[in-house]
C-alpha cells in the first residue's frame, strides 16, 4: 500500500470537454508528478510540482495544467479534450531532499469519445 | 535525448524457470535506474532502485544489475511463478528531469 490515492478511477468524457483528476500524496511527501500512459506504452512525464510550484514539464501542451495544494494533494486539469488524450493518468509522490523513489497511485483511466 | 528500450516486448515461460529482462538507455549520465511492476490497468509498484554508483540490488527472488558505462540493466527473476505475470517497466532518472520509461516487457508465467 503506497498511500497515494487517485480519483476517480474511471472517467468518460467527450471531445472538447474539460476534466479534473485528483491525487492525494503519500504522507510526508512534498513532490508530486503526473504521467500519461497510452495503451501499450510506457508512462510519459507531464509535469511535476514541488511545494506548490511547477518544477518541470514534459512535452505536453498548455491545455494540460496542474495545481498542488498546501496539504500536498494535487490536481491535473485538461481542457479541450482530444481523442488522443484517452489514457491512464498516473500520479506519483516523492520526498525531495530525502530520496528520489517514486510511489505511484493506481491511476485514472480516461476515455475521450 | 534519453531513450530507454526494453527487450523482449513479451515473454512466456513455464513456472519455475529463471529469466532475464533487458533494459538499455542511450545517455549514461543517469542518477538512478528503477524497475517497476504493473498489473493490467493498474498503477506502478517499485521493485528495485539502483543508484548510479551501485552495480546491483536484490530483493527476494529479484536481482537487478546496472552497467552505466554500457547503458544496460537487467532484471533477473529466479524460480518464476504465475503470480509474477505482469508488465515490467524500466525507468531512468537524470538530475533535473523526470523518470524516463521504456515500453515494458509483458511477462506471462504458466503453471
Amino acid at each position: 500500500e503506497t498511500g497515494v490515492t487517485q480519483s476517480p478511477t474511471h472517467l468518460i468524457k467527450t471531445r472538447g470537454q474539460q476534466v479534473t483528476l485528483r491525487c492525494s500524496s503519500q504522507s510526508g511527501h512534498n513532490t508530486v508528478s503526473w504521467y500519461q500512459q497510452a495503451l501499450g506504452q510506457g508512462p510519459q512525464f507531464i509535469f511535476q510540482y514541488y511545494r506548490e510550484e511547477e518544477n518541470g514539464r514534459g512535452n505536453f501542451p498548455p491545455r494540460f495544467s496542474g495545481l498542488q495544494f498546501p496539504n500536498y494533494s494535487s490536481e491535473l486539469n485538461v481542457n479541450a479534450l482530444e481523442l488522443d488524450d484517452s489514457a491512464l493518468y498516473l500520479c506519483a509522490s516523492s520526498n525531495r531532499g530525502v530520496d528520489e523513489k517514486l510511489f505511484f497511485g493506481s491511476g485514472t483511466q480516461l476515455s475521450v469519445l | 535525448k534519453q531513450e530507454v528500450t526494453q527487450i523482449p516486448a513479451a515473454l512466456s515461460v513455464p513456472e519455475g524457470e529463471n529469466l532475464v529482462l533487458n533494459c538499455s538507455f542511450t545517455d549514461s549520465a543517469i542518477y538512478n535506474l528503477q524497475w517497476f511492476r504493473q498489473d493490467p490497468g493498474k498503477g506502478l509498484t517499485s521493485l528495485l532502485l539502483i543508484q548510479s554508483s551501485q552495480r546491483e540490488q536484490t530483493s527476494g527472488r529479484l536481482n537487478a544489475s546496472l552497467d552505466k558505462s554500457s547503458g544496460r540493466s537487467t532484471l533477473y527473476i529466479a524460480a518464476s511463478q504465475p503470480g509474477d505475470s505482469a508488465t515490467y517497466l524500466c525507468a531512468v532518472y537524470q538530475a533535473g528531469t523526470a523518470l524516463i520509461f521504456g515500453k515494458g516487457t509483458t511477462l506471462s508465467v504458466s503453471s
